[in-house]
């Protein structure tokens, strides 16, 4: 079967470094997405990992290990406005067409 | 470029109600997919359509339809409404069917039951 977890919460200070890990099981792979998600908002689109490594796009960055089942997102320089849920998605490799995300980690950055 | 537009962006109903989602993809996206979020949850798959068909259905009661147009624009109609259909329900385009492509996703319809 499918699954994906995630930390529900985690906590960080302004300018800080926080790592956001995600496992996952599927039959298949054809990569991992993160997503971002403001509180009533809908997910934006942050980063799509599919060969192992790290993948830096400015303050953002994710790392997969395929076979470790495993991947993380580092945020830097942590801002006030980086608080939100961060979801993990992938499209499992037998019906590639939709995404299964984990539950999310909802990240509170603190002053 | 216009992004995924959807509406409307509330909507209160009562049980057995019957009620129509719409959504507009990206432009140059031909791919919808429709997806469920309950409070705390990550979104859950309802359906994709692609050119028109649907192109995979997850775990929802056919009561759960839908429909897309030749200009890719979309609607989830929901049959029958149930308290716990209470939701945020998310539309998302991408430019071809397939775990690659990168799925954007519209603001947003929340959905409350009564």
């Amino acid at each position: 079967g499918q699954n994906i977890d995630q930390p529900t919460e985690m906590t960080a200070t302004e300018g800080a470094i926080v790592q956001i890990n995600c496992t996952y099981q599927t039959s298949g792979f054809n990569g991992l997405f993160w997503y971002q998600q403001h509180a009533g908002e809908a997910p934006t689109f942050l980063s799509y990992n599919v060969l192992d490594g790290l993948e830096e796009k400015g303050r953002f960055s994710s790392f997969l290990s395929r076979s470790k089942g495993y991947s993380y997102l580092l945020l830097k320089e942590l801002q006030m406005k980086d608080s939100a849920s961060y979801l993990c998605a992938v499209p499992p490799g037998d019906s590639s067409y939709k995404l299964i995300f984990g539950s999310g980690t909802r990240l509170l950055v603190r002053p | 470029e216009t992004g995924v537009t959807q509406s409307p962006t509330h909507l209160i109903k009562t049980r057995g109600q019957q009620v129509t989602l719409r959504c507009s993809s990206q432009s140059g996206h031909n791919t919808v997919s429709w997806y469920q979020q309950a409070l705390g949850q990550g979104p859950q798959f309802i359906f994709q359509y692609y050119r028109e068909e649907e192109n995979g259905r997850g775990n929802f009661p056919p009561r759960f339809s839908g429909l897309q147009f030749p200009n890719y624009s979309s609607e989830l109609n929901v049959n029958a409404l149930e308290l716990d259909d209470s939701a945020l329900y998310l539309c998302a385009s991408s430019s071809a069917s397939g775990g690659s492509e990168t799925q954007y996703f519209g603001p947003g319809t929340r959905l409350l039951v009564l």
